[in-house]
């Protein structure tokens, strides 16, 4: 009973390096999240898909790009690393229906140098 | 103005007492609305969901709706260390279910 399962956990990039963040759930969900949490400003949404093959922008999408690669998978990539980016970064994945709130992944951990 | 608001705190109550947390929106026509626990370093974890005005209560925990009033409030009777923690207050709006509108949370120090 995996859940939301992201990878990796801790990562360390140089300015200007690229990377891509994974996510996959095993429940489901249509709907899938990105977002980002920060000291003093709480969870902040960058991305979101609300089905295979479509994705929309949260409030915070600049320097970022996402692919919902199959209903399981959603990914989030940084193609050029900012020290702004220096981050927490939860997906999340959410049941249809508006009773149903988000499950989240354990969190990446980026740090951008 | 933020749409949901929270005291950060943080808020220290005595084990055993029992802890408030409160939570005022601006959307009016907001439908759903959700309680998260974030432990230190750990990711949000949903544990309380309500939608009608009036209480709802699950173990140790009470969710509190006012649609009038605006505000949704989570009651943790019986306070325990292991309570400890961020709790995050989240919104659906009318307009779009599939986006929650977050909190920026309340710390609780629950104290031996």
């Amino acid at each position: 009973n995996a859940g939301v399962t992201q990878t990796p956990k801790f990562q360390v990039l140089k300015t200007g390096q690229s990377m891509t963040l994974q996510c996959a759930q095993d429940m489901n969900h249509n709907s899938m999240y990105w977002y980002r949490q920060d000291p003093g400003m709480g969870l902040r949404l960058i991305y979101y898909s609300a089905s295979e093959g479509t994705t929309d922008k949260g409030e915070v999408p600049n320097g970022y790009n996402v692919s919902r690669l199959n209903k399981r998978e959603f990914s989030l990539r940084l193609e050029s690393a900012a020290p702004s980016q220096t981050s927490v970064y939860f997906c999340a994945s959410r049941r249809d229906g508006g009773s149903y709130g988000y499950t989240f992944g354990s969190g990446t951990r980026l740090t951008v140098v | 103005q933020k749409e949901v608001e929270q005291n950060s705190g943080p808020l220290s109550v005595p084990e055993g007492a029992i802890a408030s947390l409160n939570c005022t929106y601006s959307d009016r026509g907001s439908q759903s609305f959700f309680w998260y626990r974030q432990y230190s370093g750990k990711s949000p974890e949903l544990i309380m969901f309500i939608y009608s005005n009036g209480d709802k209560e699950d173990g140790r925990f009470t969710a509190q709706l006012n649609k009038a009033s605006q505000y949704v409030s989570l009651l943790i009777r019986d306070s325990q260390p292991s309570d400890s923690a961020t709790y995050l207050c989240a919104v659906a709006n009318a307009g779009n279910n599939r986006k929650l509108i977050w909190g920026l949370g309340t710390s609780l120090a629950v104290n031996p």
